[in-house]
């Protein structure tokens, strides 16, 4: 599995974009980016995922470089509820029982 | 659907004990996981069961063991507990054939080894 890296800690206001970079460079052409994220004391729960088009769901849109080195997840109108830890994965999902790799992730805090 | 079960939610063992961990899905997946996160770090896999009767390492099994009971159950034992194996546990699981393969996590055990 590619490595990815996310910045430690950001914060944004309640109501504002929250724009979650992650850079991935290693990745290979088969390879998706998958977005978890973690509410505090509870079991990560998916939010997208993409292989090289954008895209959206009723959560979160996914913007992947034209390179596919990067990638930001944004959450267009972040409340209270979305502070948790975002996890930025890079796997090939159709390897028979591979394992996804959670690294720290981005702790998000949303600031009223 | 309850999605993914796992039993107890709290456990406090001294070093030495056994104890199971118990994971249920009701999903019909084929792939069940069960990861271990320790404070401020990101999941780390244990063991896995690609389908009903395989199981494989991850990235840290040992001190573990497991047991894909059947389609639904997957669990986790230790043998013989130590302090380093103080942590959450989360199951998940998944449907390879979902071309997506995303993973559904359980609530957790918060497991205390004295």
């Amino acid at each position: 599995d590619a490595k990815t890296t996310q910045p430690t800690s950001m914060d944004c206001a309640e109501g504002r974009a929250a724009n979650l970079p992650c850079n991935h460079s290693t990745i290979s052409g088969n390879e998706y980016v998958y977005w978890y994220r973690q509410i505090h004391s509870q079991g990560p729960q998916y939010i997208i995922h993409g292989l090289k088009n954008n895209e959206t769901n009723e959560m979160a849109s996914l913007i992947i470089t034209e390179d596919r080195k990067s990638s930001t997840l944004i959450l267009p109108h972040a409340t209270l509820r979305d502070t948790a830890v975002y996890y930025c994965i890079v796997r090939v999902p159709w390897n028979y029982g591979q394992n996804f790799v959670f690294g720290p992730g981005t702790r998000l805090s949303v600031l009223p | 659907n309850a999605g993914v079960t796992q039993t107890p939610k709290f456990q406090v063992l001294k070093t030495g004990q056994s104890m199971t961990l118990q994971c249920a899905q009701d999903m019909n997946h084929n792939s069940m996981y069960w990861y271990r996160q320790d404070p401020g770090m990101g999941l780390r896999l244990i063991y896995y069961s690609a389908s009903e009767g395989t199981t494989d390492k991850g990235e840290v099994p040992n001190g573990y063991n497991v047991s894909r009971l059947n389609k639904r159950e997957f669990s986790l034992r230790l043998e013989s507990a130590a302090p380093s194996q103080t942590s959450v546990y989360f199951c998940a699981s998944s449907d390879i054939g979902d071309r997506s393969n995303e993973q559904f996590f359980g609530p957790g055990t918060r497991l205390t080894v004295l």
